[in-house]
Formats: C-alpha cells, sequence, structure tokens
C-alpha cells in the first residue's frame, strides 16, 4: 500500500458524460500527478499540481481538468467523454515539487465509456 | 524529443536467466531516468532510478546503466525469479515539460 487512495475504483458511464476522479496523497506529500493508462499502453502524464497551483502539463485533452484543493486531496474531472477515453487512471504523489523524484502510485481508477 | 523507446516489447525468460531491457531517447536535457514495475492490476512502483551524474547503479539483483553519449539506458534484472514476471516501464524526466515521459512497457515473463 502506497498511502495514495483513489476514488472510485471502476467507473462506467456512457457518451456524452462528466465524471470527477477524486485522489487523496500520502501524508505528507504536496505534489499531485495525474496519469493515464490506455490498454497495453504506457503512462501518459496528464497534469502535475504542488500545494494547490498547477505545475505541470502534459497531454491532458481541454475536455479535462483537475483541481488541488487546500486539504491537498486532488480531483481529475472528465467531461463530453468518448469511447477513447476508456482507460486507468492513476494518481500518483510525492514530497518536492519536482518530478526528478520517487513518486507513489494510488491504485487506479478504471473508467469505461459505454 | 519528448518520446523513449523501449525495447523489447515482450521478453520471456527462463527461471534465473538474466533479463535486459533497453530505453533510447533524443532529448540531451534528460537528466532523471527511473524504472517503474507493475504487477497485473496493481500499481506502478518505482524499482531503481539513476541521475545523469552517474554511469551505473545496483541494487541486489537489480541495476541500471546509462550511456549519455548514446542516449540510452538500460535495466539488468540477474538471476531471474517467477516474481519479477511484470510490466517494466522506463522513464526519462524531461526538464523542458517538468514531467516524466514514460516509455510503451516491457512485459517480462519468467518461466519456472
Amino acid at each position: 500500500d502506497s498511502g495514495v487512495t483513489q476514488t472510485p475504483k471502476h467507473l462506467i458511464t456512457a457518451t456524452g458524460q462528466r465524471v470527477t476522479l477524486r485522489c487523496s496523497p500520502r501524508s505528507g506529500d504536496l505534489s499531485v500527478y495525474w496519469y493515464q493508462q490506455s490498454l497495453d499502453q504506457g503512462l501518459q502524464f496528464l497534469i502535475q499540481y504542488y500545494n494547490g497551483e498547477e505545475r505541470a502539463k502534459g497531454n491532458i485533452l481541454e475536455r479535462f481538468s483537475a483541481q488541488q484543493f487546500p486539504d491537498l486531496h486532488s480531483e481529475l474531472n472528465l467531461s463530453s467523454l468518448e469511447l477513447g477515453d476508456s482507460a486507468l487512471y492513476f494518481c500518483a504523489s510525492s514530497a518536492q515539487e519536482s518530478s526528478y523524484n520517487e513518486q507513489f502510485f494510488g491504485p487506479g481508477t478504471r473508467l469505461t465509456v459505454l | 524529443g519528448e518520446n523513449v523507446e523501449q525495447h523489447p516489447s515482450t521478453l520471456s525468460v527462463q527461471e534465473g536467466d538474466s533479463a535486459v531491457i533497453k530505453c533510447t531517447y533524443s532529448d540531451s536535457a534528460s537528466n532523471y531516468f527511473p524504472w517503474y514495475k507493475q504487477e497485473l492490476g496493481k500499481r506502478p512502483q518505482l524499482i531503481i532510478d539513476i541521475r545523469s551524474n552517474v554511469g551505473e547503479k545496483k541494487d541486489q539483483r537489480i541495476a541500471v546503466t546509462l550511456n549519455k553519449t548514446a542516449k540510452h539506458f538500460s535495466l539488468h534484472i540477474t538471476e531471474t525469479q517467477p516474481e519479477d514476471s511484470a510490466v517494466y516501464f522506463c522513464a526519462r524526466y524531461d526538464t523542458g515539460r517538468r514531467a516524466l515521459t514514460f516509455g510503451s512497457g516491457t512485459r517480462l515473463q519468467v518461466q519456472p
């Protein structure tokens, strides 16, 4: 157990809908990262927050957004969902601002868009 | 300059043999190279990492080598065991994007 929690574990929804994925980092970690892992694909970096501020942005679609709250938990919002958005979404956390250090991954949320 | 090329995509070895996975990159600004292991249905976990100021790092049966001139780094697992079976991802820290870029993964199967 990495200490990073994600909810829900599974999510099934329809095209065009909107969902929110939630992540709580390890105690004391200020950085939260979001990744998308499609079937048989690697990990695609989406976005990073550090202490409430956006720090780095990757291949995140305009339909997706995220934020980090004062208690440091983070939410990833996915809207106007398409079939291709079906994937495993991981969040990870680290103590430092830079991803030049170990990241601790949560168990992931499996999103299925029908 | 963003991609990390990882080979092979699948690797099957006999228990006790060695396994080598190689990654190449093109951005010379990369300076941190971690390796993550993802067992089936589980989360990725860091197993070893190397920074650009060293050429090799070892941790028991696992080692990573880095050749900055040739822009490639490799994971070496010796005396493989069935519990080493997993998908292994290499990554590099992209100083421009300030984020990790991951390879596409290598599925390692260790046959008992």
